[in-house]
């Protein structure tokens, strides 16, 4: 079956333009992630959704990030205002959902949206 | 608040000999769970182990194997036979049972593999 996808690939935007990633998760997969990963870096994470809970917003950078899940479904992370220090590859992922530090919790990624910001 | 700390920023193995890479963490959940994720220079991460807190035996998948030390805190990845491919970023990641679906990652170890 289809695997996680993102759009777009790559986003150049300049400073202080807003930007909007797109994840399509895995048909089924009730847990969606954000993660923000620097060059050379290690996987920041950003926000989760599970089901029809509140998310997790813990990490989520700044004010300047949003997101939203519609339908339990496509997730938008929403970056207002960009900086150039938030250039970097955002990943998503979908996991299952079940349980809680269960099997069938691994994490299937999408490919990743570069950003850069001028 | 939970940690992962892999204290290998690089590491060199020669084809077709095993290789084990660190992972420590710190939780005070008694539930918790333990993953391993491969990112080729391609950018994909992708899963290849897991281990739960009350798993009584080390995970193992194909030529991985989690060597799960519970009381000193260690999940350290073990690549028997090594192969070329596996020249990649290798990230180790937790999940708290009580922190819903949170996963939190290392700061990745860089294999290289050598003919």
């Amino acid at each position: 079956g289809a695997g996680v996808s993102q759009s777009p690939s790559n986003k150049v935007t300049e400073k202080g333009k807003d930007v909007e990633l797109r994840c399509d998760p895995i048909s089924g997969h009730t847990a969606l992630y954000w993660y923000r990963q620097s060059l050379g870096q290690g996987l920041e994470f950003l926000i989760y959704f599970q089901g029809n809970s509140a998310p997790d917003k813990s990490g989520l950078p700044s004010d300047r990030f949003s997101a939203e899940r519609t339908g339990g479904s496509v997730s938008t992370l929403t970056i207002q205002r960009t900086q150039q220090e938030d250039s970097a590859v955002y990943l998503c992922a979908s996991s299952l959902g079940s349980g809680t530090s269960g099997r069938g919790n691994e994490q299937y990624f999408g490919p990743g949206t570069r950003l850069t910001v001028t | 608040a939970q940690k992962i700390t892999q204290t290998q920023p690089g590491m060199f193995v020669q084809e077709k000999e095993a290789v084990t890479l660190d992972c420590t963490y710190d939780t005070s959940d008694p539930s918790y769970g333990l993953f391993w994720y491969k990112q080729p220079s391609s950018g994909e991460m992708i899963f290849l182990i897991y281990q739960g807190s009350y798993d009584q035996q080390n995970a193992t998948e194909g030529r991985y194997s989690l060597n799960f030390q519970k009381a000193r805190k260690s999940a350290n990845l073990v690549i028997s036979a090594s192969q070329l491919g596996d020249s990649a970023m290798y990230f180790c990641a937790m999940r708290e049972g009580s922190g819903g679906f949170k996963t939190i990652f290392g700061a990745g170890t860089r294999l290289f593999v050598k003919a």
